[in-house]
């Protein structure tokens, strides 16, 4: 398997309402990526950890989403206030086994949580 | 930023035929290209990948092909089955750019029994 284990593996919540989703990685990964699924569109990069630091989140929509990876082990995404374009599935992944300077190499991903506002 | 464009977005195939799929992207820096399968409601899963120092690469009836000079790779599936049906999705990133991947719109191929 991947390693990278999400949950919920969904979640329906109205307009308005805060969402949580969450990543855990097996340890020893310092990179984690988040990336969203929109509508059946291609999956598009929202930010990257290494270890607990925001490497790069210039794929986060804008600041109603959150994302914190404490200790450099398991991340969470939040949402607050979700709209409906927000809909969609997100996808947790890991970098291979090592440290943020072993790069270039494969990203394994979660099973994604779908997340539908309604 | 970068940008991969895939294509087509959809494919036909009778099982037993080839089956391609190209990408073309837009950042010269870009130096590794995995090729991810997606089956219904399941996880990305990694399936070949390339990197920039060699231009083919093999696995079973799965080959990839890149090309430098014209900034674009292909995914090739030989004597497709029926559980190559998915979608395929062509990624590119740039190691010095934190590895984040840029995907294509992703392809779905239906092989047909």
């Amino acid at each position: 398997e991947a390693g990278v284990t999400q949950f919920p593996s969904h979640s329906v919540i109205e307009k308005g309402q805060t969402v949580t989703l969450r990543c855990d990685p097996i340890s020893g990964h310092d990179n984690l990526y988040w990336y969203r699924r929109v509508m059946g569109k291609e999956i598009k990069f929202l930010l990257h950890f290494v270890k607990e630091s925001k490497q790069d989140e210039s794929g986060m929509p804008n600041n109603r989403f959150l994302a914190e990876r404490t200790g450099g082990t398991y991340s969470t995404l939040k949402v607050q206030p979700a709209e409906l374009e927000d809909s969609g599935v997100y996808f947790c992944a890991r970098g291979a086994i090592g440290t943020a300077s072993q790069l270039n190499t494969e990203a394994f991903f979660g099973q994604g949580t779908r997340l539908t506002v309604v | 930023g970068e940008n991969v464009e895939q294509h087509p977005s959809t494919l036909s195939v009778q099982e037993g035929d080839s089956a391609v799929i190209k990408c073309t992207y837009s950042d010269s820096a870009s130096n590794y290209f995995p090729w991810y399968k997606q089956e219904l409601g399941k996880r990305p899963q990694l399936i070949i990948d390339i990197r920039s120092n060699v231009g083919e690469k093999k696995d079973q009836r799965i080959a990839v092909t890149l090309n430098k000079t014209a900034k674009h790779f292909s995914l090739h599936i030989t004597e497709t089955q029926p559980e190559d049906s998915a979608v395929y999705f062509c990624a590119a990133s740039i190691a010095a750019a934190g590895n984040k991947l840029t995907f294509g719109g992703g392809t779905r191929v239906l092989v047909k029994p």
